[in-house]
């Protein structure tokens, strides 16, 4: 069974360019959350989206933006990209929003320079 | 935000078991308990989680304190391949945060052959 496939698998950028990444969840799967992680920190929350409306959103300014398509995948933009933007950005898939286990994939490793 | 704390790291030797901690105590009603886990360059993985009962799967048992303001994730036999970063998660499916994770730093665990 495929899992959650996120691509690209790196990337690198320079300051102030824009960049989309691209998560596909589980087949079946509804909820896409997307994460970020620091190096050194645990993930933390950016969206979450659900029968592609956007259900939540962490502390993260407005460069960030995301968006679920009719077959559930998502997309992250980031605008404007500043060198703190660097880490490794998390997708994960549930089959519903609510009381099951999320699936994460193996991540966007951006580096801005 | 992360409502949990953990030690930032612990050692195990190859086959024995493991009891990893964590304390929660301004824990609420609907917070479920979730671990999860992340191996060296990879997405987290759910391991398992409960709300009042202690909980078991074929990866790990869980033990939740009677007043549920500490857990214990426990590996029955630690293998080298259970080297990970351990984070412990409350999640409240029942109020609006929809099955978001907030994650902490967790704990390191190093297994020793």
């Amino acid at each position: 069974d495929a899992g959650v496939t996120q691509s690209p698998t790196h990337l690198i950028k320079t300051r102030g360019q824009h960049v989309t990444l691209r998560c596909s969840p589980i087949s079946g799967h509804k909820s896409v959350s997307w994460y970020q992680q620091v190096l050194g920190q645990g993930p933390q929350f950016i969206f979450q989206y659900y029968e592609k409306e956007e259900r939540g959103r962490g502390n993260f300014p407005d460069r960030f933006s995301a968006r679920q398509f009719p077959n559930y995948s998502s997309e992250l933009n980031v605008n404007a990209l500043l060198l703190g933007d660097s880490a490794l950005y998390l997708c994960a898939s549930q089959p519903r929003s609510q009381n099951t286990e999320a699936f994460f994939g193996q991540g966007t490793r951006l580096t801005v320079v | 935000d992360a409502k949990t704390t953990q030690p930032n790291s612990m050692e195990s030797n190859e086959e024995e078991p493991v009891h990893l901690p964590c304390n929660h105590s301004t824990i609420s009603g609907t917070d479920y308990i979730h671990w999860y886990r992340q191996l060296p360059s990879q997405g987290p993985e759910y391991v398992i989680h409960g709300l009042t009962s202690n909980v078991n799967n074929r990866m790990a048992s869980l033990a939740i304190a009677e007043d549920r303001k500490s857990s214990t994730l426990i590996l029955h036999r630690a293998t080298l391949r259970d080297a990970a970063v351990y984070y412990c998660i409350l999640r409240d499916d029942g109020g609006s945060t929809l099955g978001r994770l907030y994650f902490g730093r967790g704990t390191q665990l190093t297994v020793w052959p």
